[in-house]
């Protein structure tokens, strides 16, 4: 069965330092996103992409932020200057289609940590 | 704006006796609702959705789930659990007027634990 993959399973970085995250969204999907879970907490909206350009973001996607389809397959997250309240579960997923009726399929997910 | 609670935060039953994994929304239309499940060390794999139609919606592992306008819920359930059902569930909500990903909103979570 497809799946969406993500690496690395878990990143530990120095706060200031620069993170990227990478995804390999399922092949014939058209919209990949980004959400995130801070322990304990919900998990959250970040962005959504599609046709190589954001289609939404939230607050949280701030000048910090930046998403990228550098070739056919990968979907990356960077994170230009990490902060300690960006640790989280950061998860990949993908939809075949942006109808609302669409379910998204979701990657394991990376876990960053900023020290 | 659109929310989900899931009041539970851990939910224990024993093995081969049913369970309810609660959900309420609260959307200004009609919702769309799904149910995620997380298994450990792993992604969110879906399990059902609601969309139009017949209130009670199966899914994945022999779950379903039902929708009730009135009480603006979405319960999972599975009439005889097993301890593989074991897992932190998701519930999450689409307001269809949105148009956009962005609108779906997750439930906090509830850990079930299927006692043997």
């Amino acid at each position: 069965e497809p799946e969406v993959t993500q690496t690395p399973s878990h990143q530990v970085t120095q706060m200031g330092q620069e993170v990227i995250l990478r995804c390999v969204p399922i092949s014939n999907h058209l919209y990949f996103y980004w959400y995130r879970q801070i322990l304990g907490q919900k998990v959250e909206f970040l962005v959504s992409f599609y046709n190589n350009e954001i289609s939404e973001k939230s607050e949280i996607f701030d000048d910090q932020f930046s998403v990228e389809r550098p070739d056919g397959s990968n979907f990356t997250l960077k994170i230009r200057s990490t902060k300690l309240e960006d640790s989280a579960m950061y998860f990949c997923a993908s939809s075949f289609s942006a109808m609302n009726t669409g379910e998204l399929f979701f990657g394991e997910g990376s876990r960053l940590t900023v020290l | 704006a659109q929310s989900v609670a899931q009041p539970e935060d851990q939910v224990k039953v024993a093995e081969g006796n049913p369970l309810t994994v609660k959900c309420t929304y609260s959307v200004s239309g009609n919702p769309y609702l799904f149910w995620y499940v997380q298994y450990p060390n792993r992604g969110l794999q879906f399990l059902l959705k609601y969309i139009t139609g017949d209130n009670l919606v199966k899914g994945s592992y022999g779950f379903e789930a039902e929708f009730n306008k009135s009480q603006t819920s979405f319960h999972l359930k599975k009439p005889s659990a097993l301890v593989s059902d074991s897992a932190l569930y998701f519930c999450a909500v689409r307001d269809p007027l949105s148009g956009s990903a962005r609108q779906l909103t997750f439930g906090s979570g509830t850990q079930l634990t299927v006692l043997p």
